[in-house]
């Protein structure tokens, strides 16, 4: 089993560029989130979903939009990036009190 | 609100050194306590984690028990080793008002020297 998976580990975008981390999961787990890690604030929970068709916000939503078609797949959207969010990205599952991470992808916004 | 309030790093150590990294919270209802292990290039892992009040989680030699009364989660280990060098973050969940999420502290930094 893979586990959760993130693609790229490593992306440089410009301003106002837009585009999508994905995140796949291969233990059929109904829940999965996305995170920002930035030093000194630890993780924020940006969007979780808690099946298929079900998405909801976080504690940081803005700049962010999520969709949830399959168990498998939470693919996280930048619309138009910012500098701000410079970051790296963490997508996890969960199953009863213990969540799975991925192993992350750093987002450089210059 | 819901809040975890851990010791601020980097800490260093020598190997066979005693840890203690302190972990706070705020939460009303009866939250889990959670540590979540970080290591370099890699998403987080879990510890180890306590359900209720006075309960011990222990793994790989770390062990925190879960004190309501003081609200608190501390970490501890007696003899850290070289490969105990990571990012540690503590947190919790399911206290009232959590829903389905977790509130994580802001990490500590461990290095350990041979």
């Amino acid at each position: 089993n893979a586990g959760v998976t993130q693609t790229p580990k490593f992306q440089v975008l410009k301003t106002g560029q837009s585009m999508t981390l994905q995140c796949a999961q291969d233990m059929n787990h109904e829940y999965m989130s996305w995170y920002r890690q930035d030093p000194g604030m630890g993780l924020r929970l940006i969007h979780y979903s808690v099946g298929a068709g079900i998405t909801d916000q976080g504690e940081v939503p803005n700049g962010y939009n999520v969709s949830r078609s399959t168990t498998e797949d939470f693919p996280l959207r930048l619309l138009s990036a910012a500098p701000s969010q410079t970051s790296v990205y963490f997508c996890a599952t969960k199953r009863g009190e213990t969540q799975y991470f991925g192993p992350g992808t750093r987002l450089l916004v210059l | 609100g819901n809040s975890v309030t851990q010791m601020e790093g980097p800490v260093t150590l020598s190997e066979e050194a005693f840890l203690t990294i302190n972990c706070t919270y705020t939460a009303t209802g009866y939250p889990s306590l959670f540590w979540y292990v970080q290591y370099p290039g890699e998403g987080l892992q879990l510890l180890l984690k306590a359900t209720k009040a006075d309960d011990k989680g222990s793994n790989k030699g770390f062990e925190a028990t879960y004190r309501k009364e003081t609200t608190s989660f501390h970490l501890e280990k007696g003899s850290v080793q070289v490969s105990d060098s990571a990012v540690y973050f503590c947190a919790l969940s399911g206290g009232f008002g959590t829903g389905n999420q977790f509130y994580f502290g802001t990490g500590t930094s461990l290095t350990v020297i041979p």
